[in-house]
């Protein structure tokens, strides 16, 4: 079973412009979620979509979106883009939903903003 | 709110000693408790994860983890560590049943003497 892919890997961009990253679940999961990493703040929690309705949603400001297809896979956007904003995004996903069902993680989109 | 602390940002031990990495938890009920491994430009990936019943839970690569309510603890250990194990370790918790939403601890960087 193919794991969890994000594209693209790598994305440069300036401040002000805006950027979307994609996400594809392992087949099968409904559920993905997506997390910023950095140095200084560490792993923090974005947002979780399930069956195309955002579930749960971090502590971000409204710059940073997201959406889910009907085929499960989501995509996260970021408007006006700022320096801070330089991260390792990354995508777990789930099935079906379930809690306690284990989140496989992407290998991640490295966003540089200049 | 919930938090997750790992006391230790970096340790270093030698290749075939033991291993002992620190996580504490704070949360009112009982949480649901994971540890993840990242290794550079990588994902994260599950190493294993508590959710009931027996306190000593064994996951992938030859670790296992003790939840200690008491303590409020949820240690990562090995037995003999490999060279291969340096990497980045995260303890995490959920908190809710019906969310992928993970709390992260800030990491433990793990270096492998030979």
């Amino acid at each position: 079973k193919a794991g969890v892919t994000q594209t693209p890997r790598y994305l440069i961009k300036t401040r002000g412009q805006q950027v979307t990253l994609s996400c594809s679940p392992i087949s099968g999961h409904r559920s993905v979620s997506w997390y910023q990493q950095t140095p200084g703040q560490g792993l923090q929690f974005l947002f979780e979509y399930f069956s195309e309705t955002q579930r749960n949603k971090g502590n971000f400001p409204g710059r940073f979106s997201g959406r889910q297809f009907s085929n499960s896979r989501s995509e996260m956007n970021v408007s006006t883009l700022e320096l801070g904003d330089s991260a390792l995004y990354l995508c777990a996903s789930s099935s079906p939903g379930a809690w306690k069902d284990t989140q496989y993680f992407g290998p991640g989109t490295r966003l540089t903003v200049l | 709110a919930q938090s997750v602390t790992q006391p230790d940002i970096h340790i270093t031990v030698s290749e075939g000693a033991s291993l002992e990495l620190r996580c504490n938890y704070s949360y009112g009920a009982t949480p649901y408790l994971f540890w993840y491994v990242q290794s550079p430009g990588q994902g994260l990936q599950l190493l294993l994860k508590y959710f009931s019943g027996d306190t000593l839970v064994q996951g992938i690569k030859g670790f296992e983890a003790e939840f200690k309510r008491s303590q409020s603890s949820f240690n990562l250990r090995k037995p003999s560590v490999h060279w291969s194990d340096a990497a980045e370790y995260f303890c995490a918790v959920s908190t809710s049943s019906n969310t992928g939403k993970l709390i992260f601890g800030q990491g433990t960087t793990l270096q492998v003497k030979p």
